[in-house]
């Protein structure tokens, strides 16, 4: 079965600072992966994803994420964050088995001081 | 987009009771997923339809708990002889039938069980 970590539960950052949260992954074989984030008191939604091509993918407000096969990683960046970036972000992934049903992290709760 | 809407937002229920949660997903969704989600963790599989057809179910859902989708348009979740460990979120996503589309989520519904 997939799964997948998500190894910085609580990331505390400046305005300016630059962002990176891990997400790694179990299953070896063709994935798609996914990055949701969820601000507070707002529904989970879609910040980025990759299915394949180029693996530096970029997403909205900024964000942008490089999967590396090699490591089964697929890290979030974003290079300046803002006080609005405040939120949970939840690294998904499917794949593994014929399964197309995603496997989410447990998330990283992310808090930008003014 | 009027967006994946579920009802009730929250919903506080004695141990043992019957509970039953709804999900309208976006009109031209035709494949509707169920979450749970507690504190610290990310959304965990339940169950999904791909138009009627309840196509995959986790081991999370026991036998007290049912899903439907009639005429593949909404879905209901029902929990019977509700435990305290049901407490939890229980969010709702849908997508489109083609591979490895994104979900779209609801506002979830929180279940307290006193």
């Amino acid at each position: 079965a997939q799964s997948v970590s998500q190894h910085n539960h609580h990331v505390i950052l400046s305005e300016a600072a630059s962002l990176e949260l891990g997400c790694n992954y179990s299953y070896g074989g063709t994935v798609n992966l996914f990055w949701y984030v969820q601000y507070p008191g707002q529904h989970l939604q879609l910040l980025l994803k990759y299915f394949s091509g180029d693996p530096l993918v970029k997403g909205i407000k900024g964000f942008e994420a490089e999967f590396i096969k090699s490591k089964f990683s697929f890290n979030l960046r974003k290079p300046s964050v803002q006080w609005s970036d405040t939120a949970e972000y939840f690294c998904a992934v499917t794949g593994g088995g014929g399964s197309y049903i995603p496997t989410f992290g447990r998330g990283t709760s992310l808090i930008v001081h003014p | 987009d009027t967006g994946v809407s579920q009802n009730p937002r929250h919903k506080i229920t004695k141990r043992g009771q019957n509970v039953t949660f709804r999900c309208d997903p976006i009109s031209e969704h035709n494949r509707l997923y169920w979450y749970r989600q507690t504190l610290g963790q990310g959304p965990e599989f339940l169950t999904y339809f791909q138009n009627e057809a309840q196509l995959e179910k986790s081991r999370l859902l026991s036998d007290r708990f049912s899903a439907e989708r009639p005429k593949g348009s909404f879905s209901t979740l029902e929990i019977q002889r509700t435990e305290q460990g049901d407490s939890a979120m229980y969010l709702c996503a849908s997508s489109l039938g083609t591979r490895n589309q994104p979900q779209h989520f609801g506002d979830g519904t929180r279940l307290s069980i006193l």
